[in-house]
Formats: C-alpha cells, sequence, structure tokens
C-alpha cells in the first residue's frame, strides 16, 4: 500500500482557483472512481469534500470540484477564500478491501 | 443528530494491548461501512483499518496488519478496535469514520461523511 503522492504544498491568493493533484498507481486511483478528498483546518476533525471523484456532500460549496485523468485525481478550488486555507488530503481505494491517502497538502491563501 | 464518538485511548506501555471503542448515533449503523484513521502527531491521516456494513469485508494497512483486529455489533451501534502489540509508531489520534455509501458490501468506500474528534493513544514506556 503505497501512499497517494500529492504536492506538499500550494498556495493562491483570494479569488484564484488552485488545483491539488493526487497521483497514485494503476491499482489505486487508476482503476477506481472512488477517490474522495478531505480538508482538515489545525485541531479539527478531517472533512469530505469531495466523494466518488466528483460529487459534492450536502453543504460543501460548488467552488469545490473534483476530477480524475489516468492516475491522477485533482481537486480545484475556485475563487480562493481565506477559510479555504486548511491541509487537503486524498484518499482511495486500493483494492482488496483497502484504502490508501495521499501524505496531504497545505494550502496557504495568500 | 449524526454523530461518532471515540473511547478507549490512553497512554500504554510498548507491547500491550489497547481496545478502542466508537459510539454510533443518528443513522442507521447496521447499513455502512465503518472506518479507523489515524494521524500522529504532527503528521497526515492514515487509514488503518475498515469492515463492512455486514462484516464480510475487513482491510487493514499493511503497518498494522496480524496485531489489530477490527469488530462491529450492530445490535449496539458500535465499532471497536483490538491493537496488540504496540509500538511507538502506534502513537496517534485515532478516529472513527462512517462511509457515505450504504450497503457497500465490497467496502470500495466512496468516501467518509461523519468522523469523530478521535481518541489518542500514546505508546511509550
Amino acid at each position: 500500500q503505497s501512499a497517494l503522492t500529492q504536492p506538499a504544498s500550494v498556495s493562491g491568493s483570494p479569488g484564484q482557483s488552485i488545483t491539488i493533484s493526487c497521483t497514485g498507481t494503476s491499482s489505486a486511483v487508476g482503476s477506481y472512481n472512488v477517490v474522495s478528498w478531505y480538508q482538515q483546518h489545525p485541531g479539527k476533525a478531517p472533512k469530505l469534500m469531495i466523494y466518488e471523484g466528483s460529487k459534492r456532500p450536502s453543504g460543501v460549496s460548488n467552488r469545490f470540484s473534483g476530477s480524475k485523468s489516468g492516475n491522477t485525481a485533482s481537486l480545484t478550488i475556485s475563487g480562493l477564500q481565506a477559510e479555504d486555507e486548511a491541509d487537503y488530503y486524498c484518499c482511495s481505494y486500493a483494492g482488496s478491501s483497502t484504502l490508501v491517502f495521499g501524505g496531504g497538502t497545505k494550502l496557504t491563501v495568500l | 443528530e449524526v454523530q461518532l464518538v471515540e473511547s478507549g485511548g490512553g497512554l500504554v506501555q510498548p507491547g500491550r494491548s489497547l481496545r478502542l471503542s466508537c459510539a454510533a448515533s443518528g443513522f442507521t449503523f447496521d447499513d455502512y461501512a465503518m472506518h479507523w484513521v489515524r494521524q500522529a502527531p504532527g503528521k497526515g491521516l492514515e487509514w488503518v483499518s475498515g469492515i463492512s456494513w455486514n462484516s464480510g469485508n475487513i482491510g487493514f494497512a499493511d503497518s498494522v496488519k496480524g496485531r489489530f483486529t477490527i469488530s462491529r455489533d450492530n445490535a449496539k451501534n458500535s465499532l471497536f478496535l483490538q491493537m496488540n502489540s504496540l509500538r511507538a509508531e502506534d502513537t496517534a489520534l485515532y478516529y472513527c469514520a462512517k462511509d457515505i455509501s450504504p450497503l457497500d458490501t465490497a467496502m470500495v468506500s466512496y468516501g467518509m461523511d461523519v468522523w469523530g474528534q478521535g481518541t489518542t493513544v500514546t505508546v511509550s514506556s
């Protein structure tokens, strides 16, 4: 079970758009459209932002969107806001009833 | 209100055991797969283990396989994690999380939509 690869950090100014990538293998990310994305503020529990690759749970802003191409999934946040500053993690099914997370990406809103 | 409350964490010596519990409320517990996810101090999230709604599918991270077991009691809306042969590297905040899709027998997990606040496990002599 190798961790999914995410950039350690990304940054953007308010109002801009940013994209966080999540690269896996053909057995994780590539074979299944079940990537999910989580937002975590310091000292808080993770919050589901995207599930099943591109679906938003009720209550999550439509500024958040998910996509996938081959072995790489992406989370795009448009119209950046100060409250978007947080850590973001991707997660994928990895086969044989196992899941794997990415290493996490720290988003800084400049 | 949908809620998950973990308990059972604490300070334990290396090689000893600990059992974590997660009490669920506000949803039909026996319809959903459940997971344990941990976060070591200052580190990222690590999936530890998951169990399908009917306990028919169970998975573990390589880092805990053979040492941890997961179980659930649907009659009591409870999830458990039995941790044996604990190591210093098991020190973490352990979260219980609910899968978003009901009756996911294969436990592919489309996402985890409800999380508890976590219980802290510290393994140290």
